[in-house]
């Protein structure tokens, strides 16, 4: 199958801090999405890439589309403790989505 | 607007004892649909995808099924549950709709424990 390589596993920041994840995978996708997850919660849609290349934001939320395809990287900046949570990265192809390990994110205040 | 229905929200059930999930969505028609297990503290895993009615792709073998009666109903069952079916299931439904073609939405889950 599609594996999606997520990285890090697990953040720990002071709140304020800028925090970047990514995700790599050897397959080609024509869509990166990025979701967080509360405990106990279906995830979340935070961001969608549809074009190589493409830089979107959504509020404190940046995310990338690799130009090649296989990588994307998301980024929060000025994070706050509400951001706590696991984030997931998501490839799309042929009706079926792959998902990364998840990252998951404490902020300490 | 779209939106997912996914229960029970929690449920305890007997090893050996049967199944059965239910999700639907409303305000969309042909919705790609997906039965996803989480395991506590892990990533996602694709049990089960559906194209259309009574089409069902089945991911990992296992003691589940996968029904699509009604366009916009997707069922998880088991005919006997064994411990290992413990864990959270997630439905899910991709919008095919430009411009929001290939994002998917996800219910709020079920906590199966098995006891």
């Amino acid at each position: 199958g599609q594996q999606l390589n997520q990285s890090p596993q697990s953040m720990f920041i002071q709140e304020g801090e800028d925090v970047s994840m990514n995700c790599t995978s050897s397959s080609i996708f024509n869509t990166w999405l990025w979701y967080k997850q509360d405990p106990g919660e279906g995830p979340v849609l935070l961001i969608a890439l549809y074009k190589a290349g493409e830089l979107t934001s959504n509020g404190r939320l940046t995310a990338q589309f690799g130009i090649t395809r296989k990588d994307s990287f998301l980024n929060i900046s000025a994070s706050i403790p509400s951001d706590v949570g696991i984030y997931f990265c998501a490839g799309y192809n042929f009706n079926k989505f792959y998902f990364g390990s998840g990252t998951k994110l404490n902020v300490k205040p | 607007s779209q939106t997912i229905h996914q229960w029970p929200a929690t449920l305890v059930q007997p090893v050996g004892s049967p199944l059965s999930l239910e999700c639907t969505v409303e305000g969309t028609s042909n919705p790609n649909l997906y039965w996803y297990r989480q395991a506590a503290g892990r990533g996602l895993q694709l049990l089960f995808y559906s194209v259309g009615i009574g089409q069902i792709s089945s991911e990992v073998p296992q003691n589940l099924s996968a029904s699509r009666p009604q366009d916009r109903q997707f069922i998880l069952s088991s005919k006997k549950l064994l411990l290992s079916d413990s864990g959270f299931y997630l439905c899910a439904w991709r919008d095919r709709r430009y411009p929001s073609e290939n994002i998917q939405y996800f219910g709020a889950g079920t906590r199966l424990s098995v006891l």
